[in-house]
C-alpha cells in the first residue's frame, strides 16, 4: 500500500525568508507524486509533478521539489517566499486506482 | 486550459431537500472525480468516473448519487443529507492514461452547508 507523510502540520516564516515543506512516500512500486496548493475557500491547484526524468522539478510560482528515491522523499522548496504564499500544501502519489493518495497537508504562514 | 468549473459556489440546503452539484471540463479528459473535504483535512475520494461509467465508489451513502451524462459534465446528486455532510466538495478530471501517472486538474469547489 502507499503512503505520503507529511511531516510538519504548520510551517511559520517570515517573507523573503527560504521555506521547505518535508514530503516522504512509501511505496513498492514505480511512484509519481505531485504538490498541490489550496489558498482559502478554494480548490486545489497544481504546483508540480514528478512522473519520471529529472528529479529536480520546476513548478509554478517559483517552487521547485526534489525527488530523492534513496530517502523517499519529495521536499517542495521556494528560495523566497510572499504573503501570497500563505495557503495549505498537500502532497500527494498517483495510485493504481485512479486516486491519489494524499498526505495530512502543511499550513504555510508567511508573516511580515 | 486546464480549467474545471463547478456550480454553485456555495449551497444552503435542509435535510429534506433534494439539489444538485455540477461540474464541468472542457480538456477532452475522460476521468472525472468527486471528492469531499473537511475543514483542515485533506480531500478524501467519492466516486471516480472513467469513459462515462463509475470506476469508483467508495462505499459512499446512497443520500449521495453521481450522474456522468457526457464526458465533459459531472453531476452530484444530494437527497436527504446530514449536518456532517457539510463540506467543500470538490470535482477534478484527468486524461485516465492508466492510474497512477494521471495529473488531476480541481475546480474551485462548492462549499455545502446542511442545516
Amino acid at each position: 500500500a502507499q503512503s505520503v507523510t507529511q511531516l510538519d502540520s504548520q510551517v511559520p516564516v517570515f517573507e523573503e525568508a527560504p521555506v521547505e515543506l518535508r514530503c516522504n512516500y512509501s511505496s513498492s512500486v514505480s511512484v509519481y507524486l505531485f504538490w498541490y496548493v489550496q489558498y482559502p475557500n478554494q480548490g486545489l491547484q497544481l504546483l508540480l509533478k514528478y512522473l519520471s526524468g529529472s528529479t529536480l522539478v520546476k513548478g509554478i510560482n517559483g517552487f521547485e521539489a526534489e525527488f530523492n528515491k534513496s530517502q523517499t522523499s519529495f521536499h517542495l522548496r521556494k528560495p523566497s517566499v510572499h504573503i501570497s504564499d500563505t495557503a495549505e500544501y498537500f502532497c500527494a502519489s498517483g495510485t493504481g486506482r485512479r486516486a491519489l493518495t494524499f498526505g495530512s497537508g502543511t499550513r504555510l504562514q508567511v508573516q511580515p | 486550459d486546464t480549467e474545471v468549473t463547478q456550480t454553485p459556489k456555495h449551497l444552503v440546503m435542509g435535510m429534506t431537500n433534494k439539489k444538485s452539484l455540477k461540474c464541468e471540463q472542457h480538456m477532452g479528459h475522460r476521468a472525472m472525480y468527486w471528492y469531499k473535504q473537511k475543514a483542515k483535512k485533506p480531500p478524501e475520494l467519492m466516486f471516480v468516473y472513467s469513459y462515462e461509467k463509475l470506476s469508483i465508489n467508495e462505499s459512499v451513502p446512497s443520500r449521495f448519487s453521481p450522474e456522468c451524462p457526457n464526458s465533459s459534465l459531472l453531476n452530484l446528486h444530494l437527497h436527504a443529507l446530514q449536518p456532517e455532510d457539510s463540506a467543500l466538495y470538490l470535482c477534478a478530471s484527468s486524461q485516465d492514461r492508466g492510474g497512477r501517472r494521471d495529473t488531476q486538474y480541481f475546480g474551485p469547489g462548492t462549499r455545502l452547508t446542511v442545516l
